[in-house]
């Protein structure tokens, strides 16, 4: 089945310990992303990826950061999160041929920091 | 530059009742524009999409929306909602090469 994986599905944390959320997409897509959702602002771009190694910011990088050292994975790394932090976060993929232009998504983490 | 705006953060509505959800979007080129579903405790989904051609694009669960060039608006619309279609609905549009640009989102819940 072609989907988006997230792990893990919700997170509780303390300020500063660092965190990883995995991403993961099996359809061979070379962009991915990384969403953030707050209710009264919908989602907004955190980081994007159009290749292996190719990342760059989107519209709320502060704070994140992350690599594409392969196709399929694309994790967001929190270095030491803070309570503006918490959030939910949707991982996204799609493929940069074809005129289709959909974004798929992953199902979600929800992250508490304390 | 490129936005969207949802007018309606919340459209509560009965079951079998219409259901109109309006997105305006600002653009000085050609735009290509999205609604998106979220269930709860889901990711989003792609309902429909407007890239060309007609204007009234719809999808396989009765939704339909249009693309109006002079009112700059994409609205969403359903002639009679189910329970199931209870959701967060966003609106988006395609920013650059892949980036996509979010509204607010619209809560649509609907009861018995």
């Amino acid at each position: 089945e072609a989907q988006v994986t997230q792990n893990p599905r919700y997170l509780i944390t303390v300020t500063g310990k660092k965190l990883t959320v995995t991403c993961s997409q099996n359809m061979n897509h070379e962009y991915m992303s990384w969403y953030r959702q707050d209710p009264g602002l919908g989602l907004r771009q955190i980081y994007y990826s159009m290749n292996v190694e190719v990342t760059d910011k989107g519209d709320v990088p502060e704070g994140y950061k992350v690599s594409r050292k392969e196709k399929r994975n694309f994790p967001l790394i929190l270095e030491s999160p803070s309570p503006n932090q918490t959030s939910l976060y949707f991982c996204a993929s799609s493929p940069l041929a074809g005129v289709s232009y959909e974004q798929y998504f992953g199902p979600g983490t929800r992250l508490t920091v304390t | 530059a490129q936005s969207v705006t949802q007018l309606d953060s919340q459209v509560p509505v009965f079951e079998e009742a219409p259901v109109e959800l309006r997105c305006n979007y600002s653009s000085s080129v050609s735009v290509y524009l999205f609604w998106y579903v979220q269930y709860p405790n889901q990711g989003l989904q792609l309902l429909l999409k407007y890239l060309s051609g007609s204007t009234l694009v719809e999808s396989i669960n009765g939704f339909e929306a249009e693309f109006n060039k002079s009112q700059t608006s994409f609205h969403l619309r359903k002639p009679s909602v189910h329970i199931s279609d209870t959701a967060e609905y966003f609106c988006a549009i395609r920013l650059g090469d892949y980036k996509l640009s979010f509204g607010a989102g619209t809560t649509v819940t609907v009861r018995a």
